[in-house]
């Protein structure tokens, strides 16, 4: 069984500030997706990033980054210099890639970023 | 990404009857899609799975015979709610994958039964 945590059920921010959503993730299967969507108040699902287990280089696209620490069970999300249209809500997910085909969702964190 | 279309994006309708929201991709060959509802600041929580041609599979909890779902072909499926009640008033979001890939999500269905 999968579980994943997002333990920031909220975060305010002023804009421009930088802000680091953490996500923990507990699997037994030895290879695994990691996933980070954000879903604005419209509703949608907007896929952000995909990151395979092997795969521990961080990553960066644009005001977005992502650090995976494999060692901690972590796949911290960092938005640099926030503005107003990154406030959502933002869900971490886990997918094995062995079998099955449920994605586990944290509980999400919403951002929200003030003038 | 990918495009998946779900419609209607929001319904209201009246206690007892039923409601079809459809989950289309729109540019690639769904083989699996996933039907999760979301309570309000609430995480998404699956509801089924459905491989085209098959009959979906159900998570623990969940009354097949209220929540039909039909995937009859590789870039459709629909979820049935039948006899509607207001605790079925919920957010419901689709998700297609082709294979191995991610998952992409649909616009969301917001239903209010009254």
């Amino acid at each position: 069984a999968q579980k994943v945590t997002q333990a920031q059920t909220e975060i305010s921010v002023v804009e421009k500030e930088d802000v680091t959503l953490d996500c923990v993730y507990e699997t037994r299967d030895t290879t695994y997706y990691l996933f980070w969507y954000k879903q604005p108040p419209s509703g949608e699902l907007v896929f952000l990033i995909r990151r395979n287990s092997f795969d521990e280089q961080n990553e960066i696209s644009g005001r977005y980054s992502w650090n995976f620490q494999k060692s901690t069970s972590s796949f911290n999300f960092t938005i640099t210099a926030s503005q107003v249209v990154d406030s959502a809500v933002y869900f971490c997910a886990l997918i094995p890639t062995g079998g099955g085909n449920k994605l586990t969702f944290g509980t999400g964190t919403q951002l929200k970023v003030e003038l | 990404g990918a495009v998946v279309s779900q419609h209607p994006s929001r319904v209201i309708c009246k206690s007892g009857t039923s409601v079809k929201i459809e989950c289309r991709s729109l540019d690639f060959q769904a083989t699996t899609m996933f039907w999760y509802r979301q309570f309000p600041k609430q995480s998404l929580m699956l509801m089924a799975t459905s491989n085209e041609g098959s009959k979906a599979t159900y998570e623990q909890g969940v009354e097949k015979d209220k929540f039909l779902i039909n995937h009859a072909s590789l870039t459709l499926s629909t979820l049935t709610v039948t006899s509607a009640h207001p605790e079925d008033s919920s957010f419901y979001i689709c998700s297609a994958r082709q294979g191995r890939s991610e998952a992409f999500f649909g616009q969301g269905t917001r239903l209010t039964v009254v």
